[in-house]
């Protein structure tokens, strides 16, 4: 079954830092463009940041310029948010999305992990 | 505030047919597909329609999109209860250089 399973969410304090991680399986991993998307309680989504198949192309929101990095590891199937510098408005859930194989602007996310909680909070 | 604009509330009753608007703007809906999601309650998105009107397998035919213009609408007809879900609309967005999701739409089956 294709899957994504995300991990490495929990408590943080202002100002301090996260790495999430995204594990998937059977697809061909590489192949692929990926995406975070994340969700506060009781809000709606919002996309993060896009990484093309090959990290030849990345892509943040302006909310998380600067602060949070993308990368990937194609050789363990694993994608990767580095997140610093955390505020109180990044406590969300936070999903991984496989995109598509061609242009970013013309993916679509049709596989989503399972999410991981980060909250950020003194 | 989100560039997608969406209604932030819909209902029906079982078997009626309601509509989803999406307003963007030129730099997105007006030059990119749309996709829309289904999220039901306490799981993840999922893929519901994409570029514009297609439909991934296993998704029902009683869901179905259309654009125009610099706007978008899902519609879902003969409505059941398992509908009842949050929808979002979503486009990538030329001038920010990144994907736009509407604010999302609750659907309640009455």
């Amino acid at each position: 079954e294709v899957q994504l399973v995300e991990s490495g969410g929990g408590l943080v304090r202002p100002g301090g830092s996260l790495r999430l991680s995204c594990a998937a399986s059977e697809f061909t991993f590489s192949s692929y463009n990926m995406n975070w998307v994340r969700q506060a309680p009781g809000k709606g989504l919002e996309w993060v940041s896009s990484i093309t198949s090959s990290s030849s192309y990345i892509y943040y929101s302006d909310s998380v310029k600067g602060r949070f990095t993308i990368s990937r590891d194609n050789a363990k199937n694993s994608l990767h948010l580095q997140m610093n510098s955390l505020r109180a408005e990044d406590t969300a859930v936070y999903y991984c999305a496989r995109g598509g194989v061609g242009p970013t602007r013309e993916n679509t996310f049709d596989i989503w992990g399972q999410g991981t909680m980060v909250t950020v909070s003194s | 505030q989100s560039v997608l604009t969406q209604p932030p509330s819909a209902s029906g009753t079982p078997g009626q047919r309601v509509t989803i608007s999406c307003s963007g703007s030129n730099s997105n809906i007006g030059s990119n597909t749309v996709n829309w999601y289904q999220q039901l309650p306490g799981t993840a998105p999922k893929l519901l329609i994409y570029s514009n009107n297609q439909r991934p397998s296993g998704v029902p035919d009683r869901f179905s999109g259309s654009k125009s213009g610099t706007s978008a609408s899902l519609a879902i007809s003969g409505l059941q209860s398992e509908d009842e879900a949050d929808y979002y609309c979503a486009a990538w967005d030329d001038s920010l250089n990144g994907w736009m999701f509407g604010g999302g739409t609750k659907l309640t089956v009455l």
